[in-house]
C-alpha cells in the first residue's frame, strides 16, 4: 500500500539558515508527489509537486524538492528560511488506482527563530 | 477567485450528538474532498465526489458518517451520533475538471470539532 513518512516530528531553525525536510514514500511505480504547507487556523497551501521528468522540481515561496527514486525520497529544501515560514508542511504521494486521492505524511512543524 | 468556503470554524458538542459541516467548493470545480485531521495526523481522505457522484468513500465511516453533495455545488458533511474519537479538524477541498489541473487540489480553512 502507498504510504508517506516524515521522519522528522518537529524541526527549529535560524532565521537565514538552510532548512531540509525529510519525505519517505512507498509506492508501486512512478509516484505522484506534493508538498503542501498549512499554517496556523489555516487550509493547506500547495508547494510544489513532481509527476515526470526533471527530478529538482522548484515551488513558490522559494520552497525546491528533490525526487531521488533510489531512495524513495522527495526532500524539500529552502536556501535561507524567514520568520513567516514556521509552518507545518506535509509531503503527499497520489494513490496508486486514485490519483486524486492524497496519502499523508504525519506533517513536519517548522519553528523559526529571529 | 473566492477560496473554498467551509462552517462553521469551530463545533463543540457532546458524544452521542450529531453534527453538520458544510462546505462550498471554488466556482468550477467539479471534484469535491472532505478530509480528517486528527491531531497530530496527517489529513485523510473520507470521501471524494465528482459533480455529485461518489468516486471514493472507502475510508468514511458508513454506520456514522453521511456526505452528500446536491446539486454538484455545495457539499455537507454529517456525523450522528459522534464519538470522542471524531474529534479533528475537517477539511473540505475542491479541484477544476480533470484535464485542467492534475491533483491540484485547493483547500479550505477547515472546521474543528471537539467531542466532549
Amino acid at each position: 500500500a502507498q504510504s508517506v513518512t516524515q521522519p522528522d516530528i518537529h524541526i527549529t531553525v535560524s532565521e537565514g539558515a538552510s532548512l531540509e525536510l525529510r519525505c519517505n514514500y512507498s509506492y508501486g511505480a512512478t509516484p505522484y508527489l506534493f508538498w503542501y504547507v498549512q499554517s496556523p487556523g489555516q487550509g493547506l497551501q500547495l508547494l510544489l509537486k513532481y509527476f515526470s521528468g526533471d527530478t529538482l522540481v522548484q515551488g513558490i515561496k522559494g520552497f525546491e524538492a528533490e525526487f531521488k527514486r533510489s531512495q524513495s525520497s522527495f526532500n524539500l529544501r529552502k536556501p535561507s528560511v524567514h520568520w513567516s515560514d514556521a509552518a507545518e508542511y506535509f509531503c503527499a504521494v497520489a494513490g496508486y488506482y486514485n490519483t486524486d486521492k492524497l496519502i499523508f505524511g504525519t506533517g513536519t512543524r517548522l519553528q523559526v527563530f529571529p | 477567485e473566492a477560496g473554498v468556503a467551509q462552517s462553521p470554524r469551530y463545533k463543540i458538542i457532546e458524544k452521542r450528538q450529531s453534527v453538520a459541516f458544510w462546505c462550498n467548493p471554488i466556482s468550477g470545480h467539479a471534484t469535491l474532498y472532505w478530509y480528517q485531521q486528527i491531531l497530530g495526523q496527517g489529513p485523510k481522505l473520507l470521501i471524494q465526489f465528482q459533480n455529485n457522484g461518489v468516486v471514493d468513500d472507502s475510508q468514511l465511516p458508513k454506520d456514522r458518517f453521511s456526505a452528500e453533495r446536491l446539486k454538484g455545488v455545495d457539499s455537507t458533511l454529517k456525523i450522528q451520533p459522534a464519538k470522542l474519537e471524531d474529534s479533528a479538524v475537517y477539511l473540505c477541498a475542491s479541484s477544476p475538471p480533470p484535464g485542467t489541473g492534475l491533483n491540484e487540489q485547493y483547500f479550505g480553512p477547515g472546521t474543528r470539532l471537539t467531542v466532549t
